[in-house]
């Protein structure tokens, strides 16, 4: 089958460095995203990742490792605006997004 | 119109009524998807469609109905709604030249959907 494995939460402190995990389990794979969600409002590309290694953009990191069926979302030098949910979503041999049920990231000052 | 667009913003409808969603896009993508989004849950896909004339299911198609006449729209219609399809539905579209690296979704604010 597959499946989408996130923790449904997680809280950071303004200002620090949080890693958000994701590991899947998909028929076939064709790459990997990240998506950002604000409460009440439609996801946003984040991040893609087809080749094992970390791609960096700003604060913001991917990584990728195709064997151990895992990547994670590293944020750094969190703002309050990163409070959101954080949706892993690797692409299937369909070339179907499978969704996973993302991960509410809470930041406090 | 920038990007994609759905109406109505959101919708209160009586059990058994038809409802028609829309989904419009302007930037000539190939591809188009219904989500719905329950809380708790990932997105799910309804129905997708790789490009203008064709159509197909997704995960929870049932008691869903699109079609894709021209590249720019994608309504959804639900025939006859039950209260179970209570959600937030999001209209999305991608690129979809067949690299997986034009596949990104883009997606548009979403419609909430409460069924009585």
């Amino acid at each position: 089958g597959q499946n989408i494995d996130q923790p449904t939460e997680m809280t950071a402190t303004e200002g620090a460095i949080v890693q958000i995990n994701c590991t899947y389990q998909t028929s076939g794979f064709n790459g990997l995203f990240w998506y950002q969600q604000h409460a009440g409002e439609a996801p946003t590309f984040l991040s893609y990742n087809v080749l094992d290694g970390l791609e960096e953009k700003g604060r913001f990191s991917s990584f990728l490792s195709r064997s151990k069926g895992y990547s994670y979302l590293l944020l750094k030098e969190l703002q309050m605006k990163d409070s959101a949910s954080y949706l892993c979503a690797p692409l299937n041999s369909n070339y179907q997004l499978i969704w996973g049920a993302g991960t509410k990231l809470i930041i406090k000052p | 119109i920038a990007g994609i667009t759905q109406a109505p913003t959101s919708q209160i409808l009586a059990a058994g009524r038809r409802m028609t969603l829309r989904c419009t896009q302007d930037m000539r993508h190939n591809a188009m998807y219904w989500y719905r989004q329950d809380l708790g849950l990932g997105l799910r896909l309804i129905h997708y469609s790789n490009t203008a004339g064709t159509t197909g299911k997704g995960e929870v198609p049932d008691g869903y109905s699109v079609s894709r006449a021209n590249t720019d729209d994608f309504p959804l219609t639900l025939a006859s709604a039950v209260p179970s399809q209570t959600s937030v539905y999001f209209c999305a579209s991608s690129v979809a030249s067949g690299s997986a690296s034009t596949d990104t979704q883009y997606f548009g604010p979403g419609t909430r959907l409460t069924v009585l």
